[in-house]
């Protein structure tokens, strides 16, 4: 299985709609992220979480929203989709200090929303 | 705060050939620095990392990077492509977050 798993793989849903993309993962990091990827602009953060009772704001948050239900567990939540919500998310963990020894990646979320 | 550019955003080379991949960095301290890859439809793979010592750093499958602190550059080098060499690649800074630049896809001609 791998380390940092993302649900579901590829996904359309239609503007106005919620959607919640869903990370868990087994490498037993604290720190979890959700990145978007866009054409262009490489991976922007939207939300990043350090321990369970611990949520940040990235530099792209506004529409989305997140839950840290577990350590192993980090989800995305986009309460009214639009279009422009349309791209490639990526759920990353890290230990502490986060640099180190870098992240690692779930394999990413398409989603489109129409 | 930290940002990163990558000044290519589409290169191609062709099989056997040499590649080097430009990178550029803003931080205010000593950074933590990082090239990744991403292939298709994949999430993103760690290639290699700088944090101190020896400016030049090798990774995995064959690539190498070079810190080079008076140009604020960490460029990506490998001597002969692969055709599966082609990918997207990331380069990033870390400072209380990553930060990551937008990219250069890399295409290997036959």
């Amino acid at each position: 299985d791998a380390d940092v798993t993302q649900t579901p793989r590829n996904r359309i849903t239609k503007t106005g709609k919620r959607i919640m993309l869903e990370c868990s993962q087994t490498k037993g990091h604290d720190r979890m992220y959700w990145y978007r990827q866009d054409p262009g602009l490489g991976l922007r953060l939207i939300y990043y979480s350090f321990d369970v009772k611990d949520i940040n704001k990235g530099e792209i948050s506004d529409g989305y929203s997140v839950s840290r239900q577990a350590q192993a567990k980090f989800s995305l939540s986009l309460e009214s989709a639009i279009p422009n919500q349309t791209a490639l998310y990526f759920c990353a963990t890290s230990d502490y200090p986060g640099g180190v020894r870098g992240y690692t990646f779930g394999s990413g979320t398409r989603l489109t929303v129409v | 705060a930290q940002s990163v550019t990558q000044p290519d955003i589409h290169i191609t080379v062709s099989e056997g050939a040499s590649l080097e991949l430009r990178c550029n960095y803003s931080y205010g301290a000593t950074p933590y620095l990082f090239w990744y890859v991403q292939s298709p439809g994949q999430g993103l793979q760690l290639l290699l990392k700088y944090f101190s010592g020896d400016t030049l750093v090798q990774g995995i499958k064959g690539f190498e990077a070079e810190f080079k602190r008076s140009q604020s550059s960490f460029n990506l080098r490998k001597p002969s492509v692969h055709w599966s060499d082609a990918a997207e690649y990331f380069c990033a800074v870390y400072g209380q977050n990553f930060v990551f630049g937008p990219g250069t896809r890399l295409s290997v001609l036959p």
